[in-house]
């Protein structure tokens, strides 16, 4: 099973709205990503967690808020958008492992993408 | 900093023909990986194939195969006896063994022309 859910699938707020994306995986993966694409356009990182703790920002404005509860899941928090946010939010996770095993290696290095929610900021 | 580029914005590609996707890239480190993901319509962003970089052959994935050219850089997907269900936009992307980054090519659009 490499699925990473992500709700909800479209999402239409106003610029005053307060809103949350939510990405969950049942893997037991420990590394969780949260990604911006705008169309056609190669997805760009936002924010990666790894056991749960922040590990990096991409300089990313702080209307955007993550939030890791626990090793399944991941949310972001939306707060006075502005439309240029508009685009296609993915998450993704991957292994988080350190052990040199091969098999270990390779899989810490893949990520795997849920669907997408598909956000519109009016 | 690694760069992974994909020159061709656009290719086109008869059902059942054979079809070569480019992707250059450029690192300094020894320990990297690179794949390819498909991104179709919907959406969803899906790993076609990976390639370690200390492996020298080239990776396959039923129709999917790489041509992964280290000293060149190079890093090219095949994709055999093409399908309807292969039009998609398709990423080239390179991950080092030390940084959790994944870096994406512009990627190009394949549509299948029945």
């Amino acid at each position: 099973d490499t699925e990473v859910t992500q709700t909800p699938k479209h999402l239409v707020m106003g610029m005053t709205n307060k809103k949350s994306l939510k990405c969950e995986q049942h893997m037991g993966h420990r590394a969780m990503y949260w990604y911006k694409q705008k169309a056609k356009k190669p997805p760009e990182l936002m924010f990666v967690y790894s056991y749960e703790k922040l590990s990096i920002n991409e300089s990313v404005p702080s209307r955007f808020s993550p939030e890791c509860p626990n090793s399944s899941l991941l949310n972001l928090h939306l707060h006075a958008l502005q439309p240029e946010d508009s685009a296609l939010y993915l998450c993704a996770s991957s292994q988080n492992e350190d052990r040199l095993d091969p098999f270990i290696l390779i899989a810490k290095n893949i990520q795997y993408f849920g669907a997408g929610t598909r956000l519109s900021v009016l | 900093a690694q760069t992974v580029t994909q020159s061709q914005p656009e290719m086109s590609v008869q059902e059942a023909e054979t079809v070569t996707l480019s992707c250059t890239y450029d690192t300094s480190e020894s320990d990297y990986y690179l794949f390819w993901y498909k991104q179709p319509p919907s959406r969803q962003m899906i790993l076609v194939i990976r390639q370690e970089a200390y492996k020298q052959q080239n990776a396959t994935e039923n129709r999917f195969s790489v041509n992964f050219q280290k000293a060149a850089k190079s890093f090219s997907l095949k994709i055999s006896d093409s399908q309807l269900g292969d039009a998609a936009m398709y990423f080239c992307a390179y991950k080092d063994g030390a940084n959790s980054k994944l870096t994406f090519g512009k990627g190009i659009t394949l549509s299948v022309r029945p």
